[in-house]
């Protein structure tokens, strides 16, 4: 299965932008790169996704390397509520849209 | 408000005994999933169906059954095959792989520990 690699942890400072990378060397042209995030507890809570093009939304911005070997979440100014494990995993057009999560970077952001 | 509801939020559950979770939509959506989460780990998927009767094993079937015989519905079954049950589980549900990107909406979890 196609695979994500991405740091075990990040820290960040309260009103600093974030960048949290993602490698996914394997990428189908077809398969779609998702970003989850999941606080303690509870289910995952999606953030965004893309294809080709870098998108944007109220949550975060996804930059997309021109290969699509690596992409990139942006938190344009983290909260202290931003603090939570982020997934990059790909949804594999090839198996049905099936997405295989991977250990995620652990975000901590500093007051 | 449309989402997914999983229920118990906690189960105890003595060694050898089945248990059922449940998972239910109202998002109308075609497919559901169930994933298997342990401490300090990613998610691992268990069994997901694309359309009602029928359904695929992921990574970790092995000691779980599931059936989906209603649209909204996906029941696992946690049975005393599963060695080590003990953990957080979570479902999930999309438009299907026909919407394009797939994106998922995951349920609260049901947390099992097997005493």
């Amino acid at each position: 299965d196609a695979k994500t690699t991405q740091p075990n942890s990040m820290e960040s400072n309260e009103e600093e932008p974030v960048h949290l990378p993602c490698n996914h060397s394997t990428i189908s042209g077809t398969d779609y790169i998702h970003w989850y995030r999941q606080l303690p507890s509870q289910g995952p809570e999606y953030v965004i996704h893309g294809l080709t093009s870098n998108v944007n939304n109220r949550m975060a911005s996804l930059a997309i390397a021109e290969d699509r070997k690596s992409s990139t979440l942006i938190l344009h100014r983290a909260t202290l509520r931003d603090a939570a494990v982020y997934y990059c995993i790909l949804s594999l057009y090839n198996q049905g849209g099936k997405l295989i999560f991977g250990q995620g970077t652990e975000l901590s952001v500093k007051p | 408000d449309g989402g997914i509801t999983q229920s118990p939020k906690y189960l105890f559950r003595k060694e050898g005994q089945n248990v059922t979770l449940s998972c239910e939509q109202n998002l109308n959506h075609d497919a559901m999933y169930w994933y298997r989460q342990d401490p300090g780990q990613g998610l691992r998927l268990i069994y997901y169906s694309q359309i009602v009767n029928d359904f695929q094993k992921g990574d970790i079937a092995e000691g779980y059954s599931v059936s989906r015989e209603k649209k909204e519905s996906f029941p696992l079954t946690v049975t005393s095959a599963q060695k080590n049950p003990t953990a957080f589980y979570l479902c999930a549900s999309s438009a299907g792989p026909s919407s394009g990107a797939n994106v998922l909406t995951f349920g609260a979890g049901s947390r099992l520990t097997v005493l």
